[in-house]
């Protein structure tokens, strides 16, 4: 069965390093996004990709980057990471019509 | 700008009953859909249902419904006969369109949903 994978699940870090977080599906879906989930915003998109070699930025971008080198991966790195970045990291991809996102079991970061 | 609401951060139901968790919209766009997320106690974000805004009639999925009005820009979900395992956070979610013909979709901050037995 087609699936979109996380990992690692569970990260601790400490402030400064640079971190990645993997992201891989096997729906061969053009379209992917990672977002953060902290409590009281929701999930708030951090970045996207609509196919190979295309990234953008969402909403709270800053301190974070992604490459699209192939349609199954979506890396997203941490540059130097901050006690700030600590959350739950979800990553979804679509591709239908109706751009419905499937998505990751999630990345709980911690830095300490 | 795009923005969903979730006035309801948290609601109280009593097993059985049915339930109704609120959701507004703001959008400048014409062509646009609505999604709802569920998200247990597990984390994993669990697609329910989904209501284009052409769609003339109101979305349903088993037990959940959509009630779809687009004047009032609202897409309440409704869960009929709720039970024990329905007691989640309950996301909405409005897919923006973006340049190419592929979009990006925003959330509202979420209800969570307490089943009483």
């Amino acid at each position: 069965d087609a699936e979109i994978t996380q990992s690692p699940r569970h990260k601790i870090t400490e402030t400064g390093r640079q971190v990645t977080l993997a992201c891989h599906q096997t729906w061969n879906h053009n379209n992917m996004f990672w977002y953060r989930q902290d409590l009281g915003h929701g999930l708030r998109l951090i970045h996207y990709s609509y196919g190979v070699q295309d990234t953008n930025k969402g909403e709270v971008s800053d301190g974070y980057s992604v490459s699209r080198s192939n349609t199954e991966d979506l890396p997203l790195t941490l540059e130097s990471a901050a006690s700030s970045q600590t959350s739950v990291y979800f990553c979804a991809s679509s591709e239908s019509r109706r751009d419905e996102q499937f998505f990751g079991p999630g990345t709980r970061l911690t830095v300490l | 700008a795009q923005k969903i609401t979730q006035t309801q951060p948290g609601m109280f139901v009593q097993e059985k009953e049915a339930v109704t968790l609120d959701c507004t919209y703001d959008t400048s766009d014409q062509s646009y859909g609505l999604f709802w997320y569920k998200q247990p106690s597990s984390g994993e974000m669990i697609f329910l249902i989904y209501q284009g805004s052409y769609d003339e009639q109101n979305a349903t999925e088993g037990r959940y419904s959509l009630n779809f009005q687009k004047a009032r820009k609202s897409a309440n979900l409704v869960i009929s006969a709720s039970q024990l395992g329905d007691s989640a956070m309950y996301f909405c979610a409005m897919r923006e369109r973006g340049y190419s013909s592929a979009s990006k979709i925003i959330f509202g901050s979420g209800t969570r949903l307490s089943i009483r037995p």
